[in-house]
């Protein structure tokens, strides 16, 4: 079965910490995404990787940044996290044939 | 702007009865996807159902069926015989394609 995992289901940092999140996919795909939800806004998107070490800014990439280094594995890096980054954060990837699988989510305290 | 509007933040539905959650969507682009997922306390994103612009027939996956009005650029999903396993957040989504990649451009959601 296909699986995309997170590094962290919970998350607590300090204001000013760099944070990375992790996430690791097992399917070969090419395409990754990562997403942040908030209630009453849904998910918006990030920022996304087409390929090793290709990325496009997604909706919401200020404050943000990624790394994808290898194909299976896209991070999210906040170089200097900030109270209003907590939320939850949802990596997810796209298979060939068209359906977005998605990891468990972290949820992210900034404090 | 391409956008997906769900203005139902909240619905109530009674076990065995079906339920419709609304979704209307935005865009210029004449190949799109639509897509619903689920969203259960755990906060697992759960993929329910999907419908191509292309596609003539409404899409079913089981007890969920997906009420495609291309000209009205609406794409409810409807849940038949409801269970008390169904209450969840459920997401609409739309996959546009760019030069790149394809993205998912989400609603706000709805709780069941």
């Amino acid at each position: 079965d296909v699986k995309v995992t997170q590094s962290s289901r919970y998350l607590v940092k300090r204001t000013g910490e760099k944070v990375f999140l992790e996430c690791v996919q097992d399917m070969d795909h090419e395409n990754m995404f990562w997403y942040r939800q908030d209630p009453g806004l849904g998910l918006r998107l990030i920022y996304f990787s087409y390929d090793v070490k290709m990325k496009e800014k997604g909706d919401i990439p200020e404050g943000y940044s990624v790394s994808r280094e290898k194909k299976e594995r896209f991070s999210l890096i906040l170089e200097s996290a900030s109270t209003n980054q907590t939320s939850m954060y949802l990596c997810a990837s796209r298979h060939p044939q068209g359906n977005y699988v998605f990891g468990p989510g972290t949820r992210l305290t900034v404090l | 702007a391409q956008k997906i509007t769900q203005t139902q933040p909240g619905m109530f539905v009674q076990e065995k009865e079906a339920v419709t959650l609304d979704c209307t969507y935005d865009t210029s682009d004449q190949s799109y996807g639509l897509f619903w997922y689920k969203q259960p306390s755990s906060g697992e994103m759960i993929f329910l159902i999907y419908q191509g612009s292309y596609d003539e027939q409404n899409a079913t996956e089981g007890r969920y069926s997906l009420n495609f009005q291309k000209a009205r650029k609406s794409a409810n999903l409807v849940i038949s015989a409801s269970q008390l396993g169904d209450s969840a957040m459920y997401f609409c989504a739309m996959r546009l394609y760019t030069g790149t990649a394809s993205k998912l451009t989400f609603g706000t959601g709805t709780r069941l």
